[in-house]
């Protein structure tokens, strides 16, 4: 079974720029999550669809960021503009449904680095 | 608002040594889970608990969960090179839908 597959790996950008993250959840899972890991922390969940509509934005710094999940399948995040404080890994997870019993499993992260 | 937090931040062994770290919940969590999180990589899913007090094992590993469903606790016994990382703890948000994380705790093993 493939995992979850995220793109691109690194991204260097200047502050003021914008970037976007691609992710695609492992076939059948319904819910998927952004999530930013800033350097010595847990990740802290940005936003969670549940198929394309949006279960929990609440994190989500909705003046610079936005997520989309148009076809309830792959999903795109996308930061503009960007700011220093926004270097972190951005990790995409996907579970079968939103219940919390259900494993999340994680994608491999894009490392973003604003300079 | 809910917090997760766990205790040490960082913990250095020597190969051989045990280890363990420590996750307590501001409020009562449904169930509780434990990542593992190699440097340069992803959080893995280790266990999930879910009953008061109790207790899982894997291999080496040993997994509780408190009888008041806001504590946890990961200990590794006879620690490997392998075990490094950074072992996080997560348990549902209020509503249940997603998960909160604990800070987590770095252990870096000496052989």
């Amino acid at each position: 079974e493939a995992g979850v597959a995220q793109s691109p790996r690194y991204k260097i950008i200047e502050k003021r720029q914008s970037v976007a993250f691609w992710c695609n959840p492992i076939s059948g899972h319904a819910t998927l999550y952004w999530y930013q890991q800033i350097l010595g922390q847990g990740p802290k969940l940005l936003i969670q669809f549940q198929n394309n509509g949006v279960v929990d934005d609440s994190q989500l710094p909705k003046d610079r960021f936005s997520a989309e999940r148009l076809k309830g399948v792959d999903s795109t995040l996308k930061i503009q503009p960007a700011k220093l404080e926004d270097s972190a890994v951005y990790l995409c997870a996907s579970s079968l449904d939103r219940d919390s019993l259900k494993t999340q499993y994680f994608g491999p992260g894009t490392r973003l680095l604003v300079l | 608002g809910q917090q997760v937090m766990q205790i040490p931040q960082y913990q250095h062994v020597q190969e051989g040594e045990d280890f363990t770290t420590y996750c307590n919940s501001s409020t009562t969590l449904s169930n509780i889970q434990w990542y593992k999180q190699r440097p340069g990589g992803h959080p893995v899913f280790l266990i999930q608990l879910v009953k008061s007090g109790e207790v899982k094992k894997q291999k080496r590993l040993t997994f509780q969960f408190g009888e008041a469903k806001k504590n946890s606790s990961l200990h590794i016994t006879a620690t490997q090179t392998t075990d490094v990382g950074t072992y996080f703890c997560a348990g549902p948000n209020q509503a249940g839908t997603a998960l909160i994380f604990g800070k987590g705790t770095t252990l870096s093993v000496s052989s």
